[in-house]
């Protein structure tokens, strides 16, 4: 069974620092993908960046970037330059390519203070 | 516009009752899922389904059901509410696996209390 664990509650960043959130899991499979989702306070659930795990190569979108080690079962995300409208709960998300099935961590709440 | 629609967007229900979340998409997403929001503890999945007429079980699919016999829709219900069901049920579609394309379309959640 897919486990994933968000180690930090809440994190906080000053506007335009870098900010790390945390995120491992556990997995037998070989075949999966990663997700991290944004849900700002409309409570919307946005795709922040999506990971294929048989690609070692790191994913990154603009100011978001990962630190994918597979073998340590990691995918940890980075928000570089940080603005107000970061200011969500981030939520790690692996998903099963066998069972379908993408099960989401407990979530980090990320604080922007100016 | 076209997207995930979930209703109702609120709803109390006494302990007991029955009822059904509806989900509807006009994307022709085949895959579609339940997940419910609690305080501290994330999304958990409740349900899922890669296309019409099949639907899986998730991490927390007791006291619920679903079927599907559209493309389109995926009601979520709940056959004697309890207090412990009082949740956030959001409803997600994807065209492609997972979303691995661009991602899961959420709806807007609906919060549900049962007293």
């Amino acid at each position: 069974a897919q486990t994933v664990t968000q180690s930090q509650p809440e994190m906080s960043v000053q506007e335009a620092e870098t900010v790390t959130l945390s995120c491992t899991y556990d997995t037998s499979e070989s075949d999966y993908y990663l997700f991290w989702y944004k849900q700002p306070p409309s409570r919307q659930m946005i795709l922040v960046i999506r990971q294929e795990a048989y690609k070692q190569q790191n994913a990154t979108e603009n100011r978001f970037s990962v630190n994918f080690q597979k073998a340590a079962k990691s995918f940890s995300l980075k928000i570089s330059d940080s603005q107000l409208g970061d200011a969500a709960m981030y939520f790690c998300a692996p998903g099963s390519y066998n069972t379908d099935k993408l099960i989401f961590g407990t979530g980090t709440r990320l604080q922007v203070f100016p | 516009n076209a997207g995930v629609t979930q209703t109702p967007k609120f709803q109390v229900l006494k302990t007991g009752q029955s009822m059904t979340l509806q989900c509807a998409q006009d994307m022709n997403h085949e895959y579609m899922s339940w997940y419910r929001q609690d305080p501290g503890m994330g999304l958990r999945l409740i349900h899922y389904s890669v296309g019409a007429g099949i639907t899986d079980q998730g991490e927390v699919p007791n006291g619920y059901n679903v079927s599907r016999s559209t493309t389109e829709d995926f009601p979520l219900r709940l056959l004697s509410a309890a207090p412990s069901q009082t949740s956030v049920y959001f409803c997600a579609s994807s065209y492609s696996h997972l979303g691995q394309d661009h991602g899961y379309t959420f709806g807007s959640g609906t919060r549900l209390t049962v007293v």
